[in-house]
């Protein structure tokens, strides 16, 4: 693992199912991100972490959960998958000395 | 609260043709990031340049430069001679320190076009 791992790459899914999206990165960063990207509406942040063992809402966190049991795990949960989840999600990470966040390559979710 | 402004939505150029992306910021801190991401048609944020709220000094690197004004709270970013590799939609973001607890916020992004 180099940087930041994202998986699953795509997915399909059916609305009403529960979802799992996987972050883990390798650098110890403290700070941990999750974002959805919206055409024309840029990337908007779900959930954020601090250090491990903490976790904040961003700026669209109804419908999503997060857990940070370690640092370099950030998963990223839909409990019960809509339509208007379909998006592409990114995981980012970055620390005090190195502020300049690190993404992973995204998630393409279609809920159907 | 904090904002970033990309007015330009889309901007289509033809190759070598210089071309200016606006950002306009907002913040109520004295300290503060502000970046500039690239995303390619591949789909990957790529990270571009980073600055502190206290280096104003201007920023080179081969065809991009970045001119980063505090009394106007812009942060705009210049591509000279475009390539059609240059095609791809780009992203200011702001910060405050990471020790504060928050995140990179986006701007909404420009699509640039360079066409052949």
């Amino acid at each position: 693992i180099a940087g930041i791992t994202q998986a699953p790459t795509s997915q399909i899914l059916a609305a009403g199912r529960r979802m799992t999206l996987r972050c883990t990165q390798d650098m110890r960063h403290n700070a941990m991100y999750w974002y959805r990207q919206d055409l024309g509406l840029g990337l908007r942040l779900i959930h954020y972490s601090n250090t491990a063992g903490t976790t904040g809402k961003g700026e669209v966190p109804d419908g999503y959960s997060v857990s940070r049991a370690n640092t370099d795990d950030f998963p990223l949960t839909l409990a019960s998958a809509v339509p208007s989840q379909t998006s592409v999600y990114f995981c980012a990470s970055r620390t005090g000395a190195k502020p300049s966040a690190f993404f992973g390559q995204g998630t393409r979710l279609t809920v159907v | 609260a904090q904002k970033v402004t990309q007015a330009q939505t889309e901007i289509s150029v033809v190759e070598k043709e210089d071309v200016t992306l606006d950002c306009v910021y907002e913040t109520r801190d004295t300290t503060y990031y502000l970046f500039w991401y690239k995303q390619p048609p591949s789909g990957e944020l790529v990270f571009l340049i980073r600055r502190n709220s206290f280096d104003e000094q201007n920023e080179i690197s081969g065809r991009y430069s970045w001119n980063f004004q505090k009394s106007t709270s812009s942060f705009n970013f210049t591509i000279t001679a475009s390539q059609v590799v240059d095609s791809a939609v780009y992203f200011c973001a702001l910060s405050e320190e990471v020790q504060a607890g928050t995140a990179l916020i986006f701007g909404k992004g420009t699509t640039l076009s360079v066409s052949s």
